[in-house]
């Protein structure tokens, strides 16, 4: 059981490239979130997704989106690299909502240059 | 919305001191609340949550926190510091929102521990 995967671990990209950062869960989980963790700002909502084929925006949704075609995956694209979306990323899972524990991956830390 | 706030956002303790990690949460209905904590270079790990059931709440590597609505608080404590709590902790409250819950987090304490 490896819970919540994610790839790469780091990358650096050059300003209006794109990339795909990928996120993988093997606990049958229907939600799934991205967060981005800037220094000293704690953790904001990208996006969400209640099960496969429905997202929502989160906090902070521009300059990003999103895609859920399987339970398991969980994609975040940027389309448009800007300096601002340096930063680290971190997708979680959780079976539930309200009380129910999320579950973290271990991160991808993405610099724009 | 809902708000976390966290007192603090760098605290430093000798080994076998008492670790006090503040939090505070807005909040108009009964919360849930979470403290996950961060180890350099890795994802968020739970180590409690406050579910309405019992107020002080037990979680892991003997860490406790107490859930008191007088205060709106949800405080972070362990007797004994050891070098290992040195990390970040994240203090954070489920909120209801659009078509489901999510977690509002806190800024985040960084622990030190010193010899």
């Amino acid at each position: 059981n490896a819970g919540v995967t994610q790839t790469p671990k780091f990358r650096i990209l050059k300003i209006g490239q794109s990339m795909t950062l990928q996120c993988t869960q093997d606990m049958n989980h229907n939600y799934m979130y991205w967060y981005r963790q800037d220094p000293g700002m704690g953790l904001k909502l990208i996006y969400y997704s209640v099960g496969a084929g429905i997202t929502d925006k989160g906090e902070v949704p521009n300059g990003y989106n999103v895609s859920r075609s399987t339970t398991e995956d969980f994609p975040l694209r940027l389309e448009l690299a800007a300096p601002s979306q340096t930063s680290v990323y971190f997708c979680a899972s959780s079976r539930g909502q309200g009380q129910e524990t999320q579950y973290f991956g271990p991160g991808t830390r993405l610099l724009v240059l | 919305a809902q708000s976390v706030t966290q007192l603090g956002s760098h605290v430093s303790v000798s080994e076998g001191a008492l670790v006090l990690l503040r939090c505070n949460y807005s909040s108009s209905v009964p919360p849930y609340l979470f403290w996950y904590v961060q180890y350099p270079n890795q994802g968020l790990q739970l180590l409690l949550k406050y579910t309405s059931a019992a107020t002080l709440v037990k979680g892991i590597n003997g860490f406790e926190a107490e859930f008191k609505k007088s205060e709106t608080s949800f405080h972070l404590t362990k007797p004994s510091a050891h070098m290992s709590d040195a990390a970040e902790y994240f203090c954070a409250v489920s909120e209801w929102g659009g078509t489901a819950s999510k977690l509002t987090f806190g800024t985040g304490t960084r622990l030190q521990v010193t010899l």
